[in-house]
């Protein structure tokens, strides 16, 4: 399989705790995206890499949330001190052109 | 967070039947595309658009780039069971001067049931 791929798809936490996620984008891809979705909702946009550089990112991206693309390929998205309001499924995106973008399958954090 | 006008909000039909959603916004789009998602899944793109005016198949889907380019429509015909789930439209905004965001703003959703 060469889609996006995402770890853990599930992730059980207790309030204050860090967690990190990993995203590993479709091989040839240089643009990687997350975004935040929450139940009955469309995803919202959190922040984009273009190779390892962060272009651009939202203003839902707290102070406790922190991304990274070291080398261009993989990238993780760690939320730090978690509250409550973090619950929700947490999607990594790539593309080649920007325009198409695929997605993974998601990691569904529940903040207890 | 901004999100797109879609309707409808959910939608339940026969097998057999032709489906028509559509996404409508106050703002210009550079780009729309459809997604489908299933329960605990990422959402899975059907179909891209690129200019205003474009009508674009994909097998059973059929989609249109508004002229005004602040709307889109999806048509799925002759719906099966396995078309079940929730389809979201998602754009790219036309931004003020140069700068062309990669974001993707989002629909709120139609859910579709399809009964045999």
């Amino acid at each position: 399989d060469t889609g996006v791929s995402q770890d853990p798809r599930h992730k059980i936490t207790k309030r204050g705790q860090n967690v990190t996620f990993r995203c590993d984008p479709i091989s040839e891809h240089n643009r990687l995206y997350w975004y935040r979705q929450t139940l009955g909702q469309g995803p919202e946009f959190l922040t984009y890499f273009q190779n390892e550089a962060q272009l651009e990112k939202s203003r839902l991206l707290s102070d406790r949330f922190s991304a990274e693309r070291p080398k261009g390929s993989f990238s993780t998205l760690e939320i730090q001190r978690t509250e409550q309001g973090d619950s929700a499924m947490y999607l990594c995106a790539s593309s080649l052109r920007g325009f198409e973008q695929y997605f993974g399958p998601g990691t569904r954090l529940t903040v207890t | 967070g901004q999100q797109l006008n879609q309707s409808p909000q959910s939608m339940f039909i026969q097998e057999g039947e032709d489906v028509s959603m559509n996404c409508t916004s106050s703002s210009i789009f550079n780009t729309w595309l459809w997604y489908k998602q299933d329960p605990g899944e990422g959402p899975v793109l059907l179909i891209a658009l690129y200019k205003a005016g474009e009508l674009t198949s994909n097998g059973r889907l059929t989609a249109q780039f508004g002229i005004t380019r602040k709307d889109s429509f999806l048509n799925i015909s002759a719906s099966i069971p396995s078309d079940v789930g929730i389809y979201f439209c998602a754009g790219q905004l036309k931004e003020a001067g140069s700068y062309n965001t990669d974001k993707l703003i989002f629909g709120t959703g139609t859910r579709l049931q399809v009964f045999p």
